[in-house]
């Protein structure tokens, strides 16, 4: 299995300020790498996709990067909905696996 | 309007047999353009792809719990059904069904669109 390590586990910021979330695979996964965000009592949404593509109705202050085995995710300009859990996903090879989570929370 | 709206049993004794229906709206579990699935998150933790399935009668299993899941489908009804035997502790976890996106390369494991989620709780 592609192991998918994200990090930090916990971020704590502030509205209006830029972060970036990091996720690293065990192996070369090309671009096939997926971000969600999951807020507290909610199923997971799709942000972002193929590494960099986002997803129709995702606010552009989110963007993608990376390939191979490193990846991020960042938001360009926190916002109060963006206070939540967000998850890394390959989809290269079976079994699809997910990061452990990042929770973004409050400074 | 897509809809997913999963049923299940909520408690379940160690050693049961999990079942839990997907009663999919507003979309068809036999479009070629989707593949549909599970996936559990017990609470306060990460996600676990369980399996997914496509209209052609394709299924994937993770292989972790391969031994002891079955994803059946019913087209009339546009439902999908998990069935997980011999369950213990470790598989308390709320249980979501999802719409996977066909990219026709292979890569099919872009989950675009999650249910609410059932929970289940196995426990004597």
């Amino acid at each position: 299995d592609i192991q998918m390590t994200q990090s930090p586990s916990t971020l704590s910021a502030s509205v209006g300020d830029r972060i970036t979330i990091t996720c690293r695979a065990s192996q070369s996964i090309s671009s096939w790498l997926a971000w969600y965000q999951q807020r507290p009592g909610k199923a997971p949404e799709l942000l972002i996709y193929k590494a960099s593509s986002l997803e129709s109705g995702v606010p552009s202050t989110f963007s993608g990067s990376g390939s191979g085995t490193e990846f991020t995710l960042t938001i360009s300009s926190l916002q109060p909905d963006d206070f939540a859990t967000y998850y890394c996903q390959q989809y290269n090879s079976y079994p699809w696996t997910f990061g452990q989570g990042t929770k973004v929370e409050v400074k | 309007q897509l809809q997913v709206q999963e049923s299940g049993p909520g408690l379940l004794k160690p050693s049961e047999t999990l079942s839990i229906t997907c009663t999919v709206s507003g979309g068809s579990i036999s479009s070629r353009s989707y593949y549909w699935g599970w996936i559990r998150q017990p609470l306060g933790q990460g996600l676990e792809w369980i399996g997914s399935f496509y209209y052609s009668g394709s299924t994937y299993y993770n292989p972790s719990l391969k031994s002891r899941v079955t994803i059946s489908v019913d087209t009339s009804k546009n439902q999908f059904s998990l069935k997980l035997g011999s369950v213990t502790a470790a598989d308390t976890a709320l249980y979501y069904c999802a719409r996977l996106r066909n990219t026709a390369t292979a890569k099919d494991g872009l989950i675009d669109y999650w249910g609410q989620g059932t929970l289940v709780t196995v426990s004597s």
